[in-house]
This record gives structure tokens, C-alpha cells and sequence, in this order.
């Protein structure tokens, strides 16, 4: 089953624009993660943020966590048509193995 | 540093045969682990492989088995396939933590695509 779920499911924006996603999960948390995946490809890691940080920031992106709402949000900046893709995010527990629980995601279109 | 590798690329199975994905961790991971992805959805956690043993499993049946070989590498077979098993299985590699507060990154290769018709 799917630990989190991404809000929205699918977003369009001009390029330049800004990107907001949203993901939600269900249990407690040793770090989150997002994910992008191009055209059903692999997945390439975009940013981790720890359970005990609020935010983190990694060039265009910046990353919220709360724990509390059981929430995290990414930000693209200044968009580009590069970043058309899938966004997931995936929690991290730590119940003696590594195991990440991925979101359904959200389909990012920039046009041009 | 190749990364992660996976083979083959595309594969078409028809339903009730048996099918082998492999996949080379990055160089210098010793852990590797399966998911699943059908189309549409994020990948599930079907299980990893840490010194040749399977360390964790999900909500996968017993059809799905795998390996892990002394060189690392690994192998996710899945039997009696029926047409649900379609879908994208990607492997990642890291290496295990050596402290609980720690997480080594996962690194994800580009993934098999199947086909059950």
C-alpha cells in the first residue's frame, strides 16, 4: 500500500513559473525524500529532509517538513521545461531496515 | 562508476510463465532492493537482499523470489505471472547503516519494463 499521497495529482505551469507539491502520509517518519522520474524511467533522488529539520533548500528546490500535519511540500523555483516529469515523495521508517514507502505522485508539465 | 544496472530494458512475457530480472548495484553497495511499479502509481517495496539473504519483504505473494549472488548482484524472479505483474521493477543499491540515526541513500537504476500479455 502507499504511505503517502501527492496533491495535486497532475500540474500544468508556464515555464518560469513556480511548482508547489504536496505530499501527506500516515505513520511516523525518519526522513522524507522526493523523487523525479522521467517518462517512466528510473528514479533520480532530488532532496532528504530528516525528521527533526523544518526545511532544507537545494538550488531551485526547497523542501518543508511537518511532522506534525504529517506533511511535506516541494517547491520548484523559476520552472523550466527540464522539469516536466513525475514527483514522488518516499518516507523513510526505521524498523531495523531500509525500506522506503513511496507517494502515488504528480505529474509535472511545464510548458513553454 | 556505472551505477546501478538493470537487464533487460523490455520484456514480454505471456501469462503463467516465469520471468528473471537483473540487477548490478553501484559500486561499493552491498544492499540491494526491488520495487514494483504499475503504471500510474509509486513503486512498492517488494523486498531487499543484504549478504546473499532477504533482509525485508512486502506485501508481495510467495511468486515473487529473489537472490542476491556473492558479487552483490541480484535477481528478482517472479512465477505464474498473470497480467497485474505488468509493470516497471526497479532495483536501487546502498549500503547498509551502520548506525540507526543514519540513512544511506538508495540509488535507483533505470528499470525493467514488463509486459504479461
Amino acid at each position: 500500500s502507499q504511505q503517502g499521497e501527492e496533491d495535486p495529482q497532475a500540474l500544468s505551469i508556464q515555464e518560469g513559473e513556480n511548482a508547489t507539491m504536496n505530499c501527506s502520509y500516515k505513520t511516523s517518519i525518519n526522513n522524507l525524500q522526493w523523487y523525479r522520474q522521467n517518462s517512466g524511467r528510473g528514479l533520480v533522488h532530488l532532496i532528504l529532509i530528516r525528521s527533526n529539520e523544518r526545511e532544507k533548500h537545494s538550488g531551485r528546490l526547497r523542501v518543508t517538513l511537518d511532522t506534525s500535519k504529517k506533511s511535506s511540500s516541494l517547491l520548484i523555483t523559476a520552472s523550466r521545461a527540464a522539469d516536466t516529469a513525475s514527483y514522488f515523495c518516499a518516507t523513510f521508517h526505521r524498523r531495523g531496515n531500509e525500506k522506503l514507502t513511496f507517494g502515488t505522485g504528480t505529474r509535472l508539465t511545464i510548458i513553454p | 562508476d556505472a551505477g546501478v544496472t538493470q537487464s533487460p530494458t523490455h520484456l514480454i512475457k505471456t501469462r503463467g510463465q516465469q520471468v528473471t530480472l537483473r540487477c548490478s548495484p553501484k559500486s561499493g553497495h552491498d544492499t540491494v532492493s526491488w520495487y514494483q511499479q504499475a503504471l500510474g502509481q509509486g513503486p512498492q517495496f517488494i523486498f531487499q537482499y543484504y549478504e546473499e539473504e532477504e533482509r525485508q519483504r512486502g506485501n508481495f505473494p510467495d511468486r515473487f523470489s529473489g537472490h542476491q549472488f556473492p558479487n552483490y548482484s541480484s535477481e528478482l524472479n517472479v512465477n505464474a505471472l498473470l497480467l497485474g505483474d505488468s509493470a516497471l521493477y526497479l532495483c536501487a543499491s546502498s549500503s547498509p547503516t551502520q548506525l540507526p540515526q543514519l540513512y544511506n541513500e538508495q540509488f535507483f537504476g533505470p528499470g525493467t519494463r514488463l509486459t504479461v500479455l
